[in-house]
This record gives C-alpha cells, structure tokens and sequence, in this order.
C-alpha cells in the first residue's frame, strides 16, 4: 500500500519570503509519479508541479520547485517570493505508472501568506 | 474550455433521503474519477471509470453508494439512504492521461 505523510498541519511565511513543505511517502513501486495540488478557500484542487520517479531532475514551475529525493523517500515543495494568493491547503500525492490510476494524498499543510 | 462540472455546488439534506451527485467532465476525457474530502479521512478514491467502464471502486464505502456513467459526458454518485458520516465535499475529476487529472470544483453535501 501506499502512504503519504505531511507532518507540518500549518505553516505561515511573509510575503516575498521563501517557504518549504515537507512530503514524505511510502512504496514498494519503482515508477511513480508525485504532485503537489494546491487548495485555495475556493475548494478548487489545482494541480501546482508534477515529478516523474524516473527523472533525476527536480521539477520547476515559475516560483515553484521540488526537492525529490527518492532514496529518502522525500518530495517537497519550495515557494519563492511567496505571494498573498499562495494562501492555501497544498497536499502532496502519489501515483503509481502503472496500473491502478487513482491518486493517494497527504493530510495537507495549511500555508498562510503574511503581508 | 469550461473544465469540469458538477452539480449541485451545495447539498442539505436529512438523513435517509436519496442524494445524487452529478459530474460532467471535459469533452475527450475518457477518465473520470469521485474522491470524497472530509476532515477525518483527508481526499480518497471512491472509484474511477475509463471508456465509461467502471475500473476500480474499491473505495467505495458500503452498498449505499453506488455511480454510473451512462456516456461519456456524464456521471453520477448516488447514496440512499444518506447518513450524517456522510457529509463531506465530493469531487470529480477527468483527464486523457491518468497522470494529470483536472479536478470540478466539488459538491458540499451536508446531511442533517
């Protein structure tokens, strides 16, 4: 079975600052997929980056980049210049790249962007 | 592209009346999903459907529960009767690549 675990419930950073969100997941699988979905007040699940086990290269979208590690087992998620419309649950997901299709997600982490 | 549907936004209803929920995904999708959100159990699968054949609805809760998608332009998740662990926000989501899902903007149902 697969698990994910985001040990950090709440987190807050000014704005402008740079803050990180700790994921850490649990597989026997080889391929996989990670993601990072952000959930702002309006409910919407936005998809913010996606990481392909098999590239060693970490994922970049704009202020947006993952740390994968995946010898620890380890994927998180740093914001740059942090913005007042970063404030959102983000959950960190898995997937396997074959077979079963659905996504397993984390508890989330609550950021709160301070002016 | 006017993403995925679904409807209604918003649902209250009393315990044990029938709730449907309804999802239209984006034209050419030939994924579509139901996860259930609550604060006790985080989001979860409750079950997917590829070509309009249901694939995997082991997380579906109990045979209260049941969905369809009778083409590929709509679905529905249904539960009757309905109970108070019920309430939750359902989402539906749909993509062309399982990898890549595009989430509706979710029912809240509340059941009273």
């Amino acid at each position: 079975a697969q698990t994910v675990t985001q040990s950090q419930p709440e987190m807050s950073v000014q704005e402008a600052e740079t803050v990180t969100l700790s994921c850490t997941y649990d597989t026997s699988e080889n391929n996989y997929y990670l993601f990072w979905y952000k959930q702002p007040p309006s409910r919407q699940m936005i998809l913010v980056i996606r990481q392909e086990a098999y590239k060693q290269q970490n994922a970049t979208e704009n202020r947006f980049s993952v740390n994968f590690q995946k010898a620890a087992k380890s994927f998180s998620l740093k914001i740059s210049d942090s913005q007042l419309g970063d404030t959102a649950m983000y959950f960190c997901a898995f997937m396997k790249s074959s077979g079963a299709n659905n996504l397993f997600f984390g508890t989330g982490t609550r950021l709160t962007v301070i002016p | 592209d006017a993403g995925v549907i679904q409807s209604p936004r918003h649902e209250v209803t009393e315990m044990g009346q029938e709730v449907t929920l309804r999802c239209k995904p984006i034209s050419g999708h030939d994924y579509l999903f139901w996860y259930r959100q609550t604060m006790m159990r985080g989001l979860e699968l409750l079950i997917y459907f590829n070509n309009n054949v249901p694939i995997d609805d082991s997380g579906m809760p109990e045979d209260r529960f049941s969905a369809k998608m009778p083409n590929a332009s709509f679905s529905t998740l249904k539960i009757q009767p309905s109970e108070p662990r019920d309430s939750a926000v359902y989402f539906c989501a749909s993509t062309t690549i399982p990898y890549e899902q595009y989430f509706g903007p979710g029912t809240r149902l509340t059941v009273t």
